[in-house]
């Protein structure tokens, strides 16, 4: 199955400062999901988005579905420790879970 | 809250095992998938059903299969494990055309 580019693979960065990470597929998507896993745990659901151009946040976390429909954008706005963790995207055309292509995911580090 | 339970957060089988993985749901979700996830390679899908007793094939459903008999219940099996199955592996369940809800994992070693 195909994969979506997800970058930057990995990332340190001090608690306070602002994070942002992207994903981009050749395919165009019908909706676009981010999930975050915390060691050992699965992926949990931070932001769902279904239509190009649409922004949405969930607390510090903001979400845009980019307007080409290949792309998507992540961004953290003052970065906590428990915000550590690998955050996926996720894409699909179709809409549904069975055609959802992920990501290779974000590490990201937060040192005080 | 969505609840998804993986019956084992660790395993340690021998290879030629036969191996059960087992996943409940609680929120009556018609969809249920199984993936494996392993550094570099990201989640890759390997069975999925949509209905009780209905199955279909992912992408790398070789070396696996499945049973539904149950709407919240999805077993995967290995039928004679191999040591290139060490991985973890997580189950989802959904809604029809709504995001995937993950369980915790279960952390298969194949020796």
């Amino acid at each position: 199955g195909q994969q979506l580019n997800q970058s930057p693979q990995s990332m340190f960065i001090q608690e306070g400062e602002d994070v942002s990470m992207n994903c981009t597929s050749s395919s165009i998507f019908n909706t676009w999901l981010w999930y975050k896993q915390d060691p050992g745990e699965g992926p949990v659901l931070l932001i769902a988005l279904y239509k190009a151009g649409e922004l949405t946040s969930n607390g510090r976390l903001t979400a845009q579905f980019g307007i080409t429909r290949k792309d998507s954008f992540l961004n953290i706005s003052a970065s906590i420790p428990s915000d550590v963790g690998i955050y996926f995207c996720a894409g699909s055309f179709t809409g549904t879970a069975s055609k959802l292509t992920f990501g290779t995911g974000t590490r990201l580090q937060v040192t005080l | 809250d969505v609840k998804v339970t993986q019956s084992s957060r660790y395993l340690v089988k021998r290879t030629g095992e036969k191996v059960f993985l087992e996943c409940v749901q609680d929120m009556d979700h018609e969809n249920m998938f199984w993936y494996r996830q392993d550094p570099g390679l990201g989640l890759r899908l390997i069975y999925f059903s949509y209905d009780v007793k209905m199955k279909e094939k992912g992408d790398i459903p070789e070396g696996y299969s499945v049973s539904r008999e149950k709407k919240e219940r999805f077993s995967l099996i290995l039928e004679s494990a191999s040591t290139n199955q060490t991985s973890m592996y997580l189950c989802a369940s959904s809604l029809f055309l709504s995001p995937l809800h993950f369980g915790n994992g279960t952390r298969l070693t194949v020796t």
